[in-house]
């Protein structure tokens, strides 16, 4: 049984380019999380997915970000006209409800890195 | 303005002794809380929670507390081993929410052999 899988590990993009991280979802698990860690920093909490719809983005930034979870295929957190201070360590987790007692299940992480 | 602080970003601990990391809140909404542990370049992996209406949960050698009115959770690891070495990171959330967890900054504990 596979764990929440993310990619790509490192992402490194110039300033201006797009970045598009990848999260594949453990089995069974319908729904998804984003998160961002800046250095020395916890993670900070950026948008819940469900299939096809987006529950809650209150933590996304209103500009240049964009979060998606298709019905087929892995959800997708994409960064357009990247700047520095995008860099960062992008976390996904999934799980299977809502609710205490089911607890999330985080990736390994997206490192970018905007050069 | 941070919702839940972990006011202490290191520890130090010899094996075999008890490591305990703290946690306080400032949101009176939150009725769930986590600890996760997290590897250098791994993600966070959840390590136990426990609910707003109890004070302790035990899971092997991993205990927290949670002391409502004084808004302070804390975790006890006893013993403490080599491998316990990592950030833990405690996290709140409102109506037992996965969602939107908030994090501390995490606490670097070193448990030295």
């Amino acid at each position: 049984n596979a764990g929440v899988m993310q990619n790509p590990r490192h992402l490194v993009r110039r300033r201006g380019q797009e970045a598009r991280l990848r999260c594949s979802p453990m089995k069974g698990h319908s729904h998804v999380y984003w998160y961002r860690q800046l250095p020395e920093e916890g993670l900070k909490f950026m948008v819940y997915l469900q299939k096809e719809n987006i529950i809650d983005e209150s933590g996304m930034p209103k500009e240049r970000f964009s979060a998606e979870f298709p019905k087929e295929g892995p959800s997708i957190l994409r960064i357009q006209q990247v700047v520095r201070g995008d860099s960062a360590a992008y976390f996904c987790a999934s799980s299977p409800q809502q609710g205490a007692g089911t607890e999330a299940f985080f990736g390994q992480g997206t490192r970018l890195t905007v050069v | 303005d941070q919702q839940v602080k972990q006011n202490s970003p290191s520890l130090s601990v010899q094996e075999g002794r008890i490591s305990i990391l703290n946690c306080d809140y400032t949101n009176s909404m939150f009725d769930y809380f986590l600890w996760y542990k997290k590897y250098p370049a791994e993600g966070p992996t959840f390590l136990i929670s426990i609910s707003s209406i109890k004070d302790k949960n035990e899971d092997g050698r991993f205990t927290v507390f949670l002391n409502k009115s004084a808004k302070h959770l804390s975790l006890h690891i006893v013993p403490s081993q080599p491998g316990d070495s990592a950030v833990y990171f405690c996290a709140a959330s409102v109506g037992g929410s996965q969602g939107n967890l908030i994090f501390g900054k995490g606490t670097k504990l070193s448990v030295k052999p």
